[in-house]
């Protein structure tokens, strides 16, 4: 089976920084995507991870450990603007389908 | 580059009813699918397509039908409304290449409710 797991909500104070976990078990594996969704909106991507390490852009930053089927999505020097859910997401079935983790809602607290 | 182009933006329809969410693209992507978003959860894959002529079940297909007649349009068709498929629907498309060039591209979103 495919199944993604990330905790349902983490809160903060502007300035900080969060890290969001990802766990995954998927059939295949093509990489690991992190999307952001504002309330009423649509997801947007925000970051990628198709090997090992750490991937950074700008304020954010995703790492993948694909040994540990694990990867987390950080975010620092917070602001009220990244309140929103933050959703993982496995490309598999060679490459073909994305799948979803259930989402993270951060709230960021001034 | 007007993106992914949902329509409806809002809808609402009686059980037993019909309607199609239409779905256009713009980006010549291979790849269009797709996903519902019940409140508070995260999205699931209904149908997907990897190209004009070729389309699959997702993990939730029941009560839906989808055609790929061209590149760029991927209509969703319900047949037989019912209350559980009152949800968020996103349509989605994708480069067929891998890797951080390739990422999904959403459309604005159906709300949808079914009563």
């Amino acid at each position: 089976g495919q199944s993604l797991e990330q905790p349902s909500e983490v809160t903060a104070v502007e300035g900080a920084i969060v890290q969001i976990n990802c766990t995954y078990q998927t059939s295949g594996f093509y990489g690991l995507s992190w999307y952001q969704q504002h309330d009423g909106g649509a997801p947007t991507f925000l970051s990628y991870n198709a090997l090992d390490g750490l991937e950074e852009t700008g304020r954010f930053s995703s790492f993948l450990s694909r040994s540990d089927s694990y990867g987390y999505l950080l975010l620092q020097e917070l602001q009220m603007k990244d309140s929103a859910s933050y959703f993982c997401a496995v490309r598999d079935n060679y490459g073909q389908n994305f799948v979803f983790g259930p989402g993270t809602r951060l709230s960021v607290l001034p | 580059n007007a993106g992914v182009t949902q329509t409806p933006k809002f809808r609402i329809l009686k059980i037993g009813q019909s309607m199609t969410l239409q779905c256009a693209q713009d980006m010549n992507h291979n790849y269009m699918y797709w996903y519902r978003q019940d409140p508070g959860m995260g999205l699931k894959l209904i149908y997907y397509s990897v190209g004009a002529g070729i389309t699959d079940k997702g993990e939730v297909p029941n009560g839906y039908n989808v055609s790929r007649s061209t590149t760029e349009d991927f209509p969703l068709r319900l047949e037989l409304a019912a209350p559980s498929q009152t949800s968020v629907y996103f349509c989605a498309s994708s480069s067929s290449k891998q890797g951080a060039n390739s990422p999904l591209h959403f459309g604005n979103g159906t709300r949808l409710t079914v009563t």
